[in-house]
């Protein structure tokens, strides 16, 4: 069964440093998203990507994080300054199609820590 | 903004049902998951519900929607050792976006 995968699993880095989190996502799926859960609390939605554009963003999602889809395969979430406060699994999810019942299927996540 | 609350914490014997309920305050919430985390492992969706129906059965699971007090839980039957993980409420009002709960962890005791 097709699955969303992401690298790495962990990733520490140095507060100030710059970060790329990658993600292959399912391959006939249009829509890519990342989510972050920050140790203990819920799951929150960062940004969704469709046609090469950002299609929504939550205000979490600020000047300090990118996305791109450098390719047919990649879906990469940069943060250019890490804070410690960055320091949550990160989870890439993708879907067929956007609204509703459309399954979004998740990667394992990456688990980014900041020291 | 939207929210959904479920509680942290279920613990249950082998064999035993498992209920997990949710709560909700997106009136136009359309439809409704339960996503299951295994430690180590990402967001495995198992089950939906669209909002205009009361119940949904598959297998082992039922999920039951109560609309009007913004409720939804999980029943799991025969609960195993293997459906030890964190399970997700989460919703979704007509866009891409997913709003979760905490997760509350399911714990099944031999």
């Amino acid at each position: 069964e097709p699955e969303v995968t992401q690298t790495p699993s962990h990733q520490v880095t140095q507060m100030g440093q710059e970060v790329i989190l990658r993600c292959v996502p399912i391959s006939n799926h249009l829509y890519f998203y990342w989510y972050r859960q920050i140790l203990g609390q819920k799951v929150e939605f960062l940004v969704s990507f469709y046609n090469n554009e950002i299609s929504e963003k939550s205000e979490i999602f600020d000047d300090q994080f990118s996305v791109e889809r450098p390719d047919g395969s990649n879906f990469t979430l940069k943060i250019r300054s890490t804070k410690l406060e960055d320091s949550a699994m990160y989870f890439c999810a993708s879907s067929v199609q956007d609204f509703g019942a459309d399954t979004q299927y998740f990667g394992p996540g990456t688990r980014l820590t900041v020291l | 903004g939207e929210d959904v609350e479920q509680s942290l914490f279920l613990s249950v014997r082998e064999g035993d049902s498992s209920v997990i309920n949710c709560t909700y305050t997106d009136s136009s919430s359309t439809y409704l998951y339960w996503y299951k985390q295994e430690p180590g492992a990402g967001l495995q969706l198992l089950t939906y519900i669209f909002s205009n129906m009361d119940m949904k059965q598959d297998q082992r699971l039922t999920v039951l929607l109560n609309k009007k007090d913004k409720h939804l839980s999980l029943r799991i039957a025969d609960t195993q050792t293997g459906d030890s993980a964190i399970y997700f409420c989460a919703e979704a009002s007509g866009y891409s976006t997913l709003t979760f709960g905490k997760g509350t962890m399911l714990l099944v005791s031999p």
